[in-house]
């Protein structure tokens, strides 16, 4: 079955450590995002991607950073610049860019202790 | 100018109830805009999503609602069901140009509750 891979779900780290979130996708799709959740704020853009070797900024960058070597790969790191990481991170894809259906990963639940 | 916001942020609903979950958005560029529902422990999905060239879209028990001139748009979850417990998100992208095209920007999030 096709689907975004996300691992791990949960994760802890202690403060001032570096945390990398894997996300792998088999559905051919060619752009890739990041968002984090919190409660009452939603979904904020991290970064997207939508080529192999090229990402953008979303609207919350500071402190993460990404890479996108692959197609199927696009793994978020969160550095300890991040000042506030504990979160719901969630990866998701979609065919192309412009408007269309993101399809998103179950999600992986880091806290920072 | 980017913000969508959504009310409320917790419903609750008896069962066959109506839910309404309700959206605005200040930037004019916008001219997507889907529903996402989001059961607890993963990812949202998309639900339904309507363009500004129509005021109304049904799928099923699910209704978009639009008012392009008042910058507004809402979900109604007829015969709303104890299965439709879930977190609703409203989204809105902008059409072609410029490097934000085709970033959703969400709005905060309905928690949604049926009672059986």
């Amino acid at each position: 079955d096709g689907g975004i891979t996300q691992s791990p779900k949960y994760l802890f780290r202690k403060e001032g450590q570096n945390v990398t979130l894997s996300c792998e996708q088999n559905l051919n799709h060619d752009a890739m995002y990041w968002y984090r959740q919190d409660p009452g704020q939603g979904l904020r853009l991290i970064y997207y991607s939508q080529i192999v070797n090229d990402f953008q900024k979303g609207d919350i960058a500071e402190g993460y950073s990404v890479s996108r070597e692959k197609k199927e790969s696009f793994p978020l790191t969160v550095t300890s610049a991040q000042k506030n990481p504990t979160a719901f991170y969630l990866c998701a894809s979609s065919r192309g860019t412009g408007p269309r259906e993101l399809f998103f990963g179950e999600g992986s639940r880091l806290t920072v202790l | 100018q980017q913000q969508v916001k959504q009310s409320p942020q917790s419903l609750i609903v008896q069962k066959g109830g109506i839910s309404i979950i309700n959206c605005a958005y200040e930037n004019t560029a916008f001219d997507y805009f889907p529903w996402y529902q989001q059961f607890p422990g993963k990812g949202p999905a998309l639900l339904i999503a309507i363009r500004p060239d129509v005021s109304e879209k049904k799928e099923g028990r699910f209704t978009i609602s639009f008012n392009k001139s008042a910058k507004q748009f809402s979900l109604h979850i007829m015969d709303s069901q104890p299965g439709d417990s879930a977190t609703y998100f409203c989204a809105a992208s902008r059409r072609a140009g410029g490097t934000s095209y085709g970033k959703l920007t969400f709005g905060q999030g309905t928690i949604l509750t049926v009672h059986p």
